[in-house]
């Protein structure tokens, strides 16, 4: 399968701990995305990296949400003293641009998480 | 006000009926649009990217309207497939993509 994957696919933890996600983008992408979906909204962006480089990050992303692409492969998503309201599916996705250009996202199966 | 604004349905239609779906956008120098599907408890998926002169995909069109600020999705002859949430997706920039909340469509026996 060489689609976007992501690990894991559900995760439940307590309040105050860290979690990490980690997102395997299409391997010619030079671009991923975080993006965080709560039941009956769209995803919000969260963050988003051309290459290693990370361009853009949400004001949704507080200081306790680190994003890395260390060498602009995969990436990872912490978030750390999770809360309650963090609960919701991480999606990660990814294509491939250059300059102007914008094309189709392609994502991964989303990582849940439910903080109790 | 929201970047991009969909009525969130839901909409519920008997098979072979038309349904469309309006978005509207803030950012008038948005430069690309795209439908996509999402299933429950799903990723979402290209539906169709939506281009200026308006694009057809069997019995999906897909609207843009610059001036006014909206793009459309029209379905016709529905089946019971088609029952998804479809989401508007917005590129204000050359990387940034905004979805709405999506609206959720319910085709009937």
């Amino acid at each position: 399968d060489t689609g976007v994957s992501q690990d894991p696919r559900h995760k439940i933890t307590k309040r105050g701990q860290n979690v990490t996600f980690r997102c395997d983008p299409i391997s010619e992408h030079n671009r991923l995305y975080w993006y965080r979906q709560t039941l009956g909204q769209g995803p919000e962006f969260l963050t988003y990296f051309q290459n290693e480089a990370q361009l853009e990050k949400s004001r949704l992303l507080s200081d306790r949400f680190s994003a890395e692409r260390p060498k602009g492969s995969f990436s990872t998503l912490e978030i750390q003293r999770t809360e309650q309201g963090d609960s919701a599916m991480y999606l990660c996705a990814s294509n491939h641009g250059s300059g102007g250009y914008t094309g189709e996202l392609f994502f991964g199966e989303g990582s849940r998480l439910t903080v109790l | 006000r929201k970047e991009v604004e969909q009525d969130p349905g839901p909409f519920n239609v008997p098979e072979g009926a038309t349904v469309a779906f309006n978005c509207t956008y803030s950012n008038s120098a948005s430069q690309s649009f795209f439908w996509y599907r999402q299933d429950c408890r799903k990723e979402p998926k290209l539906l169709m990217s939506v281009y200026s002169s308006g694009n057809e995909d069997g019995r999906f069109t897909a609207q843009l309207n610059r001036a006014s600020q909206y793009i459309s999705l029209l379905i016709r002859d529905s089946k019971l497939s088609d029952s998804a949430t479809y989401l508007c997706v917005v590129g204000p920039g050359t990387y940034k993509y905004i979805f709405g909340t999506g609206t959720r469509l319910k085709v009937l026996a």
